[in-house]
């Protein structure tokens, strides 16, 4: 079985770092993806993290403890156009593939 | 390349009809990927294809749903009969290897 818990909405400011958190529960582990959608839109990709540790990519960061069965996207330099939701999701088990709900990050001025 | 491509964009129907949701991957991906996407449930794998073949349908709801891959350029989503539940947006989506996915615009279903 699976399990991931996003949380619901975060509201930021322009220009400020936002951390988005991701925690998962699954039977096997095999890697996890990070996903932005805008509203009306289709999710794109952002990252994947297979290992311990923190991949950056520009503004966004992704970080991953297997042991802890969590993660987290960190963008920094907020712009208003970051405003989506962020979805995370698992790949475990034998060949499943699961996401969260996404996390709802509304940028501000 | 074009990107996936989904067809239609719209679909409204009537409870029992028959609903036929259309996808083209991006060309020499051999992943292909069936979504559906409510604000309650958020986004639900349903099924997805490697070269052609199923690998994981335990997200397809019921027996009223079905996919079909007959070539590694396209892929189709049956619904039979509809009901008014499954209304959501449909995203079809591909890969290369079990990697970064491209999904397409996908398909807005409503059903009355």
């Amino acid at each position: 079985g699976q399990n991931i818990d996003q949380p619901t909405e975060m509201t930021a400011t322009e220009g400020a770092i936002v951390q988005i958190n991701c925690t998962y529960q699954t039977s096997g582990f095999n890697g996890l993806f990070w996903y932005q959608q805008h509203a009306g839109e289709a999710p794109t990709f952002l990252s994947y993290n297979v290992l311990d540790g923190l991949e950056e990519k520009g503004r966004f960061s992704s970080f991953l403890s297997r042991s802890k069965g969590y993660s987290y996207l960190l963008l920094k330099e907020l712009q208003m156009k970051d405003s989506a939701s962020y979805l995370c999701a698992v790949y475990y088990g034998n060949n499943r593939l699961a996401f969260g709900k996404g996390n709802q990050v509304v940028v501000i001025p | 390349d074009a990107g996936v491509i989904q067809s239609p964009r719209h679909e409204v129907t009537e409870m029992g009809q028959e609903v036929t949701l259309r996808c083209k991957p991006i060309s020499g991906h051999d992943y292909l990927f069936w979504y559906r996407q409510t604000m309650m449930r958020g986004l639900e794998l349903l099924i997805y294809f490697n070269n052609n073949v199923p690998i994981d349908d335990s997200g397809m709801p019921e027996d009223r749903f079905s996919a079909k891959m007959p070539n590694a350029s396209f892929s189709t989503l049956k619904i039979q009969p509809s009901e008014p539940r499954d209304s959501a947006v449909y995203f079809c989506a591909s890969s290369l290897a079990l990697y970064e996915q491209y999904f397409g615009p996908g398909t807005r279903l409503t059903v009355t």
